[in-house]
């Protein structure tokens, strides 16, 4: 079975550009969050989707959003990117009525 | 809120030796807790849970975990560690409340560098 997939998985920007990740998750799973990690901050919860829903949300300012397709398929946009958007963000795959959150390798980015 | 601490920033354990990654939290209600493992340029890799049952939970590549009710503590142990055991280790605590509480709260993160 594949596992999470995220692409692309380097990505550069500048300052002020708008930029769409996306998560392809395990087969069968429906749950997606997606996280940033930075070394300041850690590991942040950004929001979750489940059935094209957002079902959870996270602390982050309204640059930040995401959906959900029918294929459960995810895109995470950023808007009006900022230097201190640069980090590596992981989206990770849950299969219902189960506790195990399997990531993806993440996508690098890097706002100039 | 709940929340995940992870005292040490940095683990150095010789190879063989046994290796102790320390871990405890906070939150409401029973708690479901998870240890995950991220090589350079990758993401988590899930290592084990602990949602009931067995205080001693075993895992991934021979590593367990003790959940200490008590000391609202689980570290992440192996008896005998491994040079490419080296990596950043993050435990995680997820509450079974409603709402934000049913995400993932992770922990520092602990690197852990096994010496040769």
């Amino acid at each position: 079975k594949a596992g999470v997939t995220q692409t692309p998985r380097y990505l550069i920007k500048t300052r002020g550009q708008q930029v769409t990740l996306s998560c392809s998750p395990i087969s069968g799973h429906r749950s997606v969050s997606w996280y940033q990690q930075t070394p300041g901050q850690g590991l942040q919860f950004l929001f979750e989707y489940f059935s094209e829903t957002q079902r959870n949300k996270g602390n982050f300012p309204g640059r930040f959003s995401g959906r959900q397709f029918s294929n459960s398929r995810s895109e995470m946009n950023v808007s009006t990117l900022e230097l201190g958007d640069s980090a590596l963000y992981l989206c990770a795959s849950r299969a219902v009525a189960k506790n195990i959150q399997y990531f993806g390798a993440g996508t690098r980015l890097s706002v100039l | 809120a709940q929340s995940v601490a992870q005292p040490e920033d940095q683990v150095n354990v010789a190879e063989g030796n046994p290796l102790t990654v320390k871990c405890t939290y906070s939150v409401s209600g029973n708690p479901y807790l998870f240890w995950y493992v991220q090589y350079p340029n990758r993401g988590l890799q899930f290592l084990l849970k602990y949602i009931t049952g067995d205080n001693l939970v075993k895992g991934s590549y021979g590593f367990e975990a003790e959940f200490n009710k008590s000391q609202t503590s689980f570290h992440l142990k192996k008896p005998s560690a491994l040079v490419s055991d080296s990596a950043l280790y993050f435990c995680a605590v997820r509450g079974i409340s409603s709402g934000s509480a049913r995400q993932l709260t992770f922990g520092s993160g602990t690197q852990l560098t096994v010496l040769p």
